[in-house]
């Protein structure tokens, strides 16, 4: 079953806006990570955050976790057309095992030139 | 060379064949999970191995089987398939220090 969910499903904006994508969770985790797929290609690490953490920025990106609420957002700023892809949150720890990622239903983003 | 290889990167097969897709890695990694991907579903678990001698059922693994042949080569196996298996298929692998994935290529597998 689905341990994350993304939201929305599909987030469309014109280049150089920023992109917001938000995750929910279930259970108790270890760590949340987020991937990009760009289309039918294999996915991409982008950025993980520990449980213990509430923010982290890579370059462009900006994740921020609440535990309390069981939810991470991860913002893309300065949006780019070549940002255009599928992104995907995915929780590890799930339930407090050494278990395996378990992966969101995505937010296709497109980002218009 | 990539890091995960995935072959064949796509492949017809008629219902009731039985069909192996391959996973190798150059990332030592002991971790290796095969995934699929179907549109709307996002990616589900079919079998991980935590090393060569380890072997877990994931959430999907009806109709799968799998082979850890080594540390570096990962089969997913479907003794008959089924259109319902349809689908685009990932083969990923993990170092428990690092805890992201990296990702083949996929495999895009239709069952006619």
């Amino acid at each position: 079953s689905q341990q994350g969910e993304e939201d929305p499903q599909a987030l469309s904006i014109q280049e150089g806006e920023n992109a917001t994508m938000n995750c929910s969770y279930k259970t108790s985790i270890n760590n949340l990570q987020w991937y990009r797929q760009n289309s039918g290609r294999g996915l991409v690490h982008l950025i993980l955050i520990r449980s213990n953490e509430r923010e982290k920025h890579s370059g462009r990106l900006r994740v921020t976790l609440d535990t309390s609420k069981k939810s991470s957002s991860l913002l893309i700023t300065a949006s780019r057309a070549a940002d255009t892809a599928s992104y995907f949150c995915a929780t590890g720890g799930n339930g407090g095992s050494q278990g395996n990622l378990i992966f969101g239903k995505g937010t296709k983003l497109s980002v218009k030139p | 060379d990539a890091d995960v290889t995935q072959t064949p990167r796509n492949r017809i097969t008629k219902t009731g064949k039985r069909i192996m897709l391959e996973c190798s890695q150059t990332k030592g990694h002991d971790r290796m999970y095969w995934y699929r991907q179907d549109p709307g579903l996002g990616l589900r678990l079919i079998y991980y191995s935590f090393d060569v001698k380890d072997i877990n059922k994931g959430e999907i693994s009806d109709g799968y089987s799998v082979s850890r042949q080594a540390q570096a080569k990962f089969s997913l196996s479907l003794e008959s398939a089924i259109p319902n298996q349809t689908a685009l298929y990932f083969c990923a692998t993990s170092d428990p220090g690092r805890l992201g994935y990296t990702f083949g290529s996929g495999t895009r597998l239709t069952v006619v």
